[in-house]
C-alpha cells in the first residue's frame, strides 16, 4: 500500500476564490472520509462516501462546500467563495468495509488551507 | 451527541517518566475507542484501540483499558522516550464503519 495522498499539501488563498483539493485513497478501500482540523483542536468529521455514494454530511459542510467521488476511487472536495474561517488543515482518510469486525481509518497527510 | 474530553495540556515530562493521559466520552450507543498519535511533520496515525468493555489495547508500550462504568479511556506508558513527543488524540466511533469523533488533543514533549 501506498497509503492516502493528499494533493496540494499547502494551498494559500485569497478571500472568494474557490479551492479545490484531490484524495487518493489506498487502493481497494471502500470507505472515504473529510475531516477538518483547526489550530488547536482535534478533527472534526465533514462527509464519508462507500464507493461513489456520500452517504452522510455534518452540518460543518455548508453550501460553499461540495464533495465527490465520481468513480469510488478518488475524491474531491471543493470549497467557493473562500472564507478566512475556512482555514484548516483538511484530512483525508480511507478504510475498507466489510460485514465483519470494525476497520481502521488511515489518514492522509492532510492539505492545509490559509485563506488571506 | 458523541464527545471525547481530554485533559487539558501541554504535558512535558522528562525521559522514563511515567505517562498518563485522561480521557472520558459521551457517546449515545456503545463506541469503540481509539488513540491516535500525529508526529511532527505526519499524518495521523493509530496508536491503539479497544472495541467492548474492560478490553485493553497496547501499542508501543502505551496501554489504555475500556471502562464503562467511569466512560474513560486513560492513556498510560510506563516510561516515556523523548521520540514520544507528539501530539495525542483520543477519539470514539459508534457503528462499524461510521465517522471518528476526536477530542482536542494533547501535545506531549519529552526532555532527554
Amino acid at each position: 500500500d501506498t497509503g492516502v495522498s493528499q494533493d496540494p499539501r499547502h494551498k494559500i488563498t485569497k478571500r472568494g476564490q474557490n479551492v479545490t483539493f484531490r484524495c487518493d485513497p489506498i487502493s481497494e478501500h471502500n470507505r472515504l472520509y473529510w475531516y477538518r482540523q483547526t489550530l488547536g483542536q482535534g478533527p472534526e468529521f465533514l462527509t464519508y462516501f462507500q464507493n461513489e455514494a456520500q452517504l452522510e454530511k455534518s452540518r460543518l459542510l455548508s453550501d460553499r462546500f461540495s464533495a465527490e467521488r465520481p468513480k469510488g476511487s478518488f475524491s474531491t472536495l471543493e470549497i467557493q467563495r473562500t472564507e478566512q474561517g475556512d482555514s484548516a488543515m483538511y484530512l483525508c482518510a480511507s478504510s475498507p468495509v466489510g460485514t465483519i469486525g470494525t476497520y481502521e481509518q488511515y489518514f492522509g497527510p492532510g492539505t492545509r488551507l490559509t485563506v488571506t | 451527541g458523541d464527545s471525547v474530553t481530554q485533559m487539558e495540556g501541554p504535558v512535558t515530562l522528562s525521559e522514563e517518566a511515567f505517562l498518563t493521559i485522561n480521557c472520558t466520552y459521551t457517546a449515545t450507543g456503545y463506541p469503540s475507542l481509539f488513540w491516535y498519535v500525529q508526529y511532527p511533520g505526519e499524518g495521523l496515525q493509530l496508536l491503539l484501540k479497544a472495541t467492548k468493555a474492560d478490553d485493553k489495547g497496547s501499542n508501543k508500550g502505551f496501554e489504555a483499558t475500556y471502562r464503562k462504568e467511569t466512560t474513560s479511556f486513560h492513556l498510560e506508558k510506563g516510561s516515556v522516550q523523548v521520540s514520544d513527543s507528539a501530539v495525542y488524540f483520543c477519539a470514539l466511533r459508534t457503528g462499524a464503519n461510521s465517522k471518528l469523533t476526536f477530542g482536542k488533543g494533547i501535545t506531549l514533549s519529552v526532555r532527554p
